[in-house]
């Protein structure tokens, strides 16, 4: 059962480009996690969020926690061509397990 | 050097033969995760261990056995391995409310 959807699967941009992707579910999460994968890596965490409506800033990305913590989203100004990758979000229910979803992959063409 | 380890990173099996794939950590992390990640399905858990001794099945067991005799080292075996097994296969361990993967295992099962 897939329980976190993303979109859009892949996205394809020009450098300076701005750009959201997205993070849904019909659960709620005890918090909701970000990871950047490159190829032949494992993914690095970006960000946790935790409250309901919470927003973090890492430099140009920006992470939106939903109000109901069933959602989130990831908006990236200006991109560049180092912020390829596949990024994928996470859920966690409880015992230090996380759901992921299938990931967005971006490719930022100089 | 500190950090998680998987080995061997590439392997080439047959169908039937039992294969076990390594995953060294040098944090002393009590949770430890097996994660296959496949083209259309993410990353999904096969197995985690909250301890040394305590193990729990994941998303996708069937197929897989684990074990956890130190806390540093969880290896994972296919007992007999099939075509569907075909993935690459990463071992994460966790610090509260943060995983980190290792670098992954690409096996082909022929």
């Amino acid at each position: 059962t897939q329980l976190l959807e993303q979109s859009p699967q892949f996205l394809s941009i020009q450098e300076g480009e701005n750009l959201t992707v997205y993070c849904n579910s019909s659960s709620v999460f005890s918090s909701l996690q970000w990871y950047r994968q490159e190829p032949g890596e494992g993914p690095v965490l970006l960000v946790t969020v935790v409250t309901g409506g919470e927003v973090k800033k890492l430099k140009r990305l920006t992470f939106q926690f939903g109000d109901a913590r069933k959602d989130s989203s990831l908006h990236i100004t200006a991109a560049q061509p180092g912020d390829t990758g596949l990024y994928l979000c996470a859920g966690e229910k409880g015992y230090s397990t996380l759901t992921f979803g299938k990931g967005t992959m971006l490719l930022v063409s100089p | 050097d500190a950090g998680i380890t998987q080995s061997p990173r590439y392997k080439i099996t047959e169908t039937g033969r039992q294969v076990t794939l390594m995953c060294h950590q040098t944090w002393s992390h009590s949770y430890m995760f097996w994660y296959r990640q496949d083209l259309g399905h993410g990353l999904r858990l096969i197995y985690y261990s909250a301890a040394a001794d305590i193990t729990d099945k994941g998303e996708v067991p069937d197929g897989y056995v684990v074990s956890r005799s130190k806390t540093e080292n969880f290896p994972l075996t296919l007992e007999s391995a099939t075509r569907s097994q075909t993935s690459v296969y990463f071992c994460a361990s966790s610090s509260v409310d943060t995983q980190y993967f290792g670098p992954g295992t690409r096996l082909t099962v022929l």
